[in-house]
Protein backbone atom coordinates (compact mmCIF):
# COMPACT_ATOMS: atom_id res chain seq x y z
CA UNK A 1 0.00 0.00 0.00
CA UNK A 2 0.51 3.52 -0.12
CA UNK A 3 3.17 5.23 2.55
CA UNK A 4 3.82 9.11 2.85
CA UNK A 5 6.38 10.52 4.02
CA UNK A 6 7.37 14.08 4.91
CA UNK A 7 10.66 15.66 5.11
CA UNK A 8 10.55 17.91 8.04
CA UNK A 9 8.45 18.53 11.14
CA UNK A 10 8.94 21.58 11.51
CA UNK A 11 10.21 25.02 9.73
CA UNK A 12 10.45 28.20 10.63
CA UNK A 13 10.66 30.98 8.07
CA UNK A 14 10.69 35.27 8.36
CA UNK A 15 7.95 36.80 7.57
CA UNK A 16 8.16 37.03 3.81
CA UNK A 17 10.44 34.31 2.89
CA UNK A 18 9.28 31.30 0.74
CA UNK A 19 8.78 27.84 2.41
CA UNK A 20 8.98 24.36 0.54
CA UNK A 21 7.60 21.66 2.40
CA UNK A 22 8.49 17.93 0.73
CA UNK A 23 6.83 14.97 1.00
CA UNK A 24 7.74 11.62 -0.70
CA UNK A 25 5.35 8.74 -1.91
CA UNK A 26 5.74 4.88 -2.13
CA UNK A 27 3.16 3.80 -4.62
CA UNK A 28 3.81 4.81 -8.29
CA UNK A 29 0.07 4.32 -9.14
CA UNK A 30 -0.83 7.29 -6.73
CA UNK A 31 -1.89 10.28 -9.21
CA UNK A 32 -3.43 12.48 -6.92
CA UNK A 33 -1.57 14.40 -4.38
CA UNK A 34 -3.48 17.24 -1.96
CA UNK A 35 -1.82 19.31 0.54
CA UNK A 36 -4.08 20.36 3.84
CA UNK A 37 -3.60 23.15 6.10
CA UNK A 38 -4.74 22.19 9.91
CA UNK A 39 -5.17 25.11 11.52
CA UNK A 40 -5.21 24.58 15.78
CA UNK A 41 -8.55 23.02 16.71
CA UNK A 42 -9.64 23.02 13.29
CA UNK A 43 -10.05 19.98 10.79
CA UNK A 44 -7.61 19.83 7.63
CA UNK A 45 -8.45 22.24 4.62
CA UNK A 46 -7.18 21.70 1.35
CA UNK A 47 -5.47 24.60 0.20
CA UNK A 48 -4.21 22.90 -3.54
CA UNK A 49 -3.85 19.35 -4.94
CA UNK A 50 -2.19 18.19 -8.17
CA UNK A 51 -2.79 15.12 -10.12
CA UNK A 52 -0.21 13.10 -11.95
CA UNK A 53 -0.25 14.28 -15.58
CA UNK A 54 0.50 17.87 -14.68
CA UNK A 55 4.06 18.89 -13.07
CA UNK A 56 3.05 21.79 -11.71
CA UNK A 57 0.41 23.94 -10.03
CA UNK A 58 -0.37 27.25 -8.64
CA UNK A 59 -2.80 28.92 -6.91
CA UNK A 60 -1.52 32.88 -5.95
CA UNK A 61 1.05 32.66 -3.46
CA UNK A 62 0.92 28.82 -3.11
CA UNK A 63 1.98 26.39 -5.88
CA UNK A 64 2.63 22.23 -5.59
CA UNK A 65 5.57 20.48 -7.68
CA UNK A 66 5.32 16.84 -8.49
CA UNK A 67 8.27 14.86 -9.39
CA UNK A 68 7.03 11.66 -10.99
CA UNK A 69 10.32 9.89 -11.38
CA UNK A 70 11.90 10.50 -8.01
CA UNK A 71 8.48 10.47 -6.32
CA UNK A 72 7.73 13.32 -4.89
CA UNK A 73 6.11 16.46 -4.62
CA UNK A 74 6.30 19.74 -2.82
CA UNK A 75 4.19 22.17 -1.61
CA UNK A 76 5.76 26.19 -2.22
CA UNK A 77 4.85 29.09 -0.41
CA UNK A 78 6.04 32.89 -1.18
CA UNK A 79 5.60 35.80 0.50
CA UNK A 80 5.10 33.93 4.05
CA UNK A 81 2.76 36.15 6.48
CA UNK A 82 1.69 35.10 9.92
CA UNK A 83 -1.67 33.44 9.02
CA UNK A 84 0.21 30.91 6.84
CA UNK A 85 1.65 29.28 10.13
CA UNK A 86 -0.28 25.96 10.85
CA UNK A 87 0.54 22.41 10.29
CA UNK A 88 0.66 21.47 6.84
CA UNK A 89 -0.11 17.81 5.69
CA UNK A 90 0.37 16.37 2.50
CA UNK A 91 -1.43 13.12 0.87
CA UNK A 92 -1.49 10.34 -1.82
CA UNK A 93 -3.94 8.18 -3.59
CA UNK A 94 -4.30 6.33 -6.46
CA UNK A 95 -7.48 6.08 -8.27
CA UNK A 96 -8.27 2.80 -7.62
CA UNK A 97 -8.70 2.95 -3.44
CA UNK A 98 -10.71 5.94 -1.43
CA UNK A 99 -8.86 6.75 0.90
CA UNK A 100 -6.67 9.51 1.79
CA UNK A 101 -3.06 8.40 2.75
CA UNK A 102 -1.72 11.10 4.97
CA UNK A 103 2.01 12.19 5.72
CA UNK A 104 2.93 12.92 9.34
CA UNK A 105 2.61 17.04 8.85
CA UNK A 106 5.15 19.60 9.10
CA UNK A 107 4.45 22.60 11.51
CA UNK A 108 5.43 26.12 9.82
CA UNK A 109 6.10 28.81 11.93
CA UNK A 110 6.19 31.92 10.15
CA UNK A 111 7.72 34.93 12.19
CA UNK A 112 6.99 38.39 12.00
CA UNK B 1 -19.90 28.04 0.69
CA UNK B 2 -20.90 24.44 1.66
CA UNK B 3 -19.50 23.07 4.06
CA UNK B 4 -19.07 19.53 6.75
CA UNK B 5 -20.09 20.13 10.08
CA UNK B 6 -19.96 17.74 12.90
CA UNK B 7 -21.65 17.76 16.24
CA UNK B 8 -20.43 17.80 18.99
CA UNK B 9 -17.42 19.67 19.07
CA UNK B 10 -16.03 18.04 21.82
CA UNK B 11 -17.54 14.98 24.22
CA UNK B 12 -16.61 13.18 26.86
CA UNK B 13 -16.98 9.88 27.85
CA UNK B 14 -16.23 6.88 30.37
CA UNK B 15 -14.64 3.86 29.31
CA UNK B 16 -16.53 1.27 28.37
CA UNK B 17 -19.43 3.72 27.17
CA UNK B 18 -21.13 4.39 23.79
CA UNK B 19 -21.12 7.34 21.48
CA UNK B 20 -22.16 8.31 18.21
CA UNK B 21 -20.10 11.33 16.64
CA UNK B 22 -22.47 13.27 13.97
CA UNK B 23 -21.34 14.79 10.44
CA UNK B 24 -23.78 16.52 8.15
CA UNK B 25 -21.52 15.95 4.91
CA UNK B 26 -21.66 18.23 2.05
CA UNK B 27 -25.41 18.27 0.46
CA UNK B 28 -24.55 17.05 -3.40
CA UNK B 29 -21.45 14.93 -2.18
CA UNK B 30 -21.30 11.06 -2.80
CA UNK B 31 -18.65 9.56 -0.20
CA UNK B 32 -18.36 9.86 3.19
CA UNK B 33 -15.40 8.86 5.11
CA UNK B 34 -14.05 8.83 9.16
CA UNK B 35 -10.82 9.91 9.75
CA UNK B 36 -9.23 9.92 13.03
CA UNK B 37 -6.02 11.98 14.66
CA UNK B 38 -4.69 11.17 18.08
CA UNK B 39 -2.89 14.41 19.00
CA UNK B 40 0.17 15.10 17.97
CA UNK B 41 0.18 12.69 15.65
CA UNK B 42 -1.14 12.32 11.40
CA UNK B 43 -4.82 11.96 10.07
CA UNK B 44 -5.30 8.01 9.75
CA UNK B 45 -8.13 6.79 7.73
CA UNK B 46 -11.31 4.84 9.14
CA UNK B 47 -14.10 3.76 6.67
CA UNK B 48 -15.39 5.04 3.64
CA UNK B 49 -19.28 4.90 2.63
CA UNK B 50 -20.74 4.99 -0.76
CA UNK B 51 -24.55 4.09 -1.70
CA UNK B 52 -24.97 3.32 1.54
CA UNK B 53 -22.61 0.96 2.54
CA UNK B 54 -18.96 0.42 3.46
CA UNK B 55 -16.41 0.66 0.74
CA UNK B 56 -13.49 0.38 2.21
CA UNK B 57 -12.73 0.56 6.00
CA UNK B 58 -8.62 0.06 7.61
CA UNK B 59 -7.58 -2.33 10.28
CA UNK B 60 -8.73 0.26 13.07
CA UNK B 61 -11.81 0.04 12.29
CA UNK B 62 -12.23 -3.24 14.13
CA UNK B 63 -16.05 -4.73 15.59
CA UNK B 64 -16.39 -2.14 18.14
CA UNK B 65 -17.30 1.12 15.69
CA UNK B 66 -19.90 1.30 13.02
CA UNK B 67 -21.27 3.71 10.21
CA UNK B 68 -24.55 4.78 9.64
CA UNK B 69 -26.43 7.07 6.81
CA UNK B 70 -29.57 6.78 8.84
CA UNK B 71 -31.86 10.05 7.23
CA UNK B 72 -29.87 10.88 4.03
CA UNK B 73 -28.36 14.17 5.48
CA UNK B 74 -26.39 12.68 8.45
CA UNK B 75 -23.38 10.53 8.81
CA UNK B 76 -22.69 8.81 12.05
CA UNK B 77 -20.01 7.12 13.82
CA UNK B 78 -20.40 5.13 16.70
CA UNK B 79 -18.10 3.61 19.02
CA UNK B 80 -19.94 0.51 20.85
CA UNK B 81 -17.59 0.64 24.29
CA UNK B 82 -15.35 3.45 24.48
CA UNK B 83 -11.62 2.25 25.11
CA UNK B 84 -9.07 4.80 26.97
CA UNK B 85 -6.63 4.54 23.44
CA UNK B 86 -9.83 5.67 21.33
CA UNK B 87 -9.26 9.12 22.41
CA UNK B 88 -8.32 11.90 19.22
CA UNK B 89 -10.32 13.94 17.36
CA UNK B 90 -12.50 12.13 14.50
CA UNK B 91 -13.12 13.80 11.45
CA UNK B 92 -15.59 13.76 8.92
CA UNK B 93 -14.81 14.38 5.40
CA UNK B 94 -16.96 14.26 2.03
CA UNK B 95 -16.53 13.89 -1.85
CA UNK B 96 -18.26 15.08 -4.75
CA UNK B 97 -17.07 11.64 -6.55
CA UNK B 98 -14.71 9.33 -6.06
CA UNK B 99 -11.29 9.47 -3.88
CA UNK B 100 -10.51 13.47 -5.17
CA UNK B 101 -11.13 16.71 -3.27
CA UNK B 102 -11.87 15.15 0.05
CA UNK B 103 -13.31 18.23 2.16
CA UNK B 104 -13.23 17.62 5.83
CA UNK B 105 -15.21 18.85 9.04
CA UNK B 106 -13.92 20.49 12.03
CA UNK B 107 -13.89 17.61 13.75
CA UNK B 108 -15.33 16.07 17.42
CA UNK B 109 -12.81 15.68 20.55
CA UNK B 110 -12.90 12.56 21.87
CA UNK B 111 -12.25 12.76 25.52
CA UNK B 112 -12.03 8.63 26.49
CA UNK B 113 -11.53 8.97 30.50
Amino acid sequence: GESVGLHLPTLSVQEGDSAVIKCTYSDSASNYFPWYKQELGKGPQLIIDIRSNVGEKKDQRIAVTLNKTAKHFSLHITETQPEDSAVYFCAAIDSGNTPLVFGKGTRLSVIA
Amino acid sequence: EPEVTQTPSHQVTQMGQEVILRCVPISNHLYFYWYRQILGQKVEFLVSFYNNEISEKSEIFDDQFSVERPDGSNFTLKIRSTKLEDSAMYFCASSPDRAHEQFFGPGTRLTVL
